[in-house]
């Protein structure tokens, strides 16, 4: 689709271990979202960005950080696992200004036991 | 359409028939939305667009349909094939500052071609 890739694409690890999952893009898109999804909710927004260095909350930010220090590469790190953050992480990209798609990754599966 | 349920709405067509799929969104100061589908074990993958100027908006064998009045969305899926067994689910956008737009989404319909 946009050249967006994760990884990595499975992962377990116990409550207390930092994550860290990458999401890559090959589009020179200026915008990136990382997304959680799980049953009985739509896609929610972890953090976006905006930019090089620039970043802002979603509505569901709580234990999670992102960074991104180059265009292509956004960063989502769990500082200290626990198990409610068990769920399917999606990155996406966008091209421009609004009224544009979001473009997605194939996800990563993140279980905490 | 739509729901919030745990349980995901289920639309079942036969092979070749048209489909339909509804969405009801939330808010009407919404100005773009969009139509994926979801494959079991992918990301969603963008079929469609239309924005809130717009009342219909076709695609290859996709219809979007918009009603702002009772902030209705569809999405028409002409002569079924297999593969487009999925999980289809809306989303809305809310015009804002540049650089901030966001996307709220829907939880999907799980639509099952039988042959």
């Amino acid at each position: 689709d946009a050249g967006i890739t994760q990884s990595p694409r499975h992962k377990v690890t116990e409550t207390g271990t930092p994550v860290t999952l990458r999401c890559h893009q090959t589009e020179n898109h200026r915008y990136m979202y990382w997304y959680r999804q799980d049953p009985g909710h739509g896609l929610r927004l972890i953090h976006y960005s905006y930019g090089v260095k620039d970043t802002d909350k979603g509505e569901v930010s709580d234990g999670y950080s992102v960074s991104r220090s180059k265009t292509e590469d956004f960063l989502l790190t769990l500082e200290s696992a626990t198990s409610s953050q068990t769920s399917v992480y999606f990155c996406a990209s966008r091209q421009g200004p609004s009224n544009q798609p979001q473009h997605f990754g194939d996800g990563t599966r993140l279980s905490i036991l | 359409g739509e729901s919030v349920g745990l349980h995901l709405p289920t639309l079942s067509v036969q092979e070749g028939d048209n489909s339909i799929i509804n969405c009801a969104y939330s808010n009407s100061a919404s100005d773009y939305f969009i139509w994926y589908k979801q494959e079991s074990g992918k990301g969603p993958q963008f079929i469609i667009d239309i924005r809130s100027n717009m009342d219909k908006r076709q695609g290859q064998r996709v219809t979007v349909l918009l009603n702002k009045t009772v902030k209705h969305l569809s999405l028409q899926i002409a002569a079924t094939q297999p593969g487009d067994s999925a999980v289809y689910f809306c989303a809305e956008n809310i015009g804002s500052n540049f650089g901030n737009e966001k996307l709220t989404f829907g939880t999907g319909t799980r639509l099952t071609i039988i042959p």
